[in-house]
């Protein structure tokens, strides 16, 4: 059974600082893995994904890497900024399905 | 614009109550989802629906129904069966599983509390 782990549940960072979110999972069978943001008592926002055939997506200053063979993703923020506060989700499409297994998330808090 | 709408945003339901959560897209995507989250939590997958008129129960469908009459609509129902139904509800829409266009989009969410 796929599990998702995001570790850690939460992190406090000044601004300015480049941080690296985690998130590993148990089963490297996965078509794609997906990392969102949500805002307090929002939906989700999907931020960047990545096919299972590819290593890693850029977006702004946000760069996602996925190594599929040791079952780890990584979420890269630059410059953080105080906006950036918020939970971030990891989420995986096995295989052989359509829909998604989710990480608990981390919470994140960027101070000014 | 595109996009995915849930209504109402807040739902106060009394025991033994059946209460009915909408979610609409005009994304033009043949797949929906339902998420159940807790607080502190990831989601959980209640329903999932890959075409109009079908539809497949996901990791934790006891107490809830859905419906898929059409491609924009998936109406999820809460029924009384639900023991804890007191959470935060997503809709998520996408394009179908084998494209290589199936990133998942959420809606705002509705939050349900039973009173």
């Amino acid at each position: 059974k796929q599990e998702v782990t995001q570790i850690p549940a939460a992190l406090s960072v000044p601004e300015g600082e480049n941080l690296v979110l985690n998130c590993s999972f148990t089963d490297s069978a996965i078509y794609n893995l997906q990392w969102f943001r949500q805002d307090p008592g929002k939906g989700l926002t999907s931020l960047l994904l990545i096919q299972s055939s590819q290593r890693e997506q850029t977006s702004g200053r946000l760069n996602a890497s996925l190594d599929k063979s040791s079952g780890r993703s990584t979420l890269y923020i630059a410059a953080s900024q105080p906006g950036d506060s918020a939970t971030y989700l990891c989420a995986v499409r096995p295989s052989n399905t359509g829909k998604l297994i989710f990480g608990q998330g981390t919470t994140l808090q960027v101070k000014p | 614009d595109g996009g995915i709408t849930q209504s109402p945003k807040y739902l106060f339901r009394k025991e033994g109550q059946n209460v009915t959560l909408s979610c609409e897209q005009n994304l033009n995507h043949d797949a929906m989802y339902w998420y159940r989250q807790d607080p502190g939590q990831g989601l959980r997958l209640i329903y999932y629906s890959q075409i109009v008129n079908d539809f497949q129960k996901g990791d934790i469908a006891e107490g809830y129904s859905v419906s898929r009459e059409k491609k924009e609509s998936f109406p999820l129902t809460v029924t009384s069966a639900q023991k804890n139904p007191t959470a935060f509800y997503l809709c998520a829409s996408s394009f179908p599983g084998q494209s290589s266009y199936n990133e998942q989009f959420f809606g705002p969410g509705t939050r349900l509390t039973v009173l």
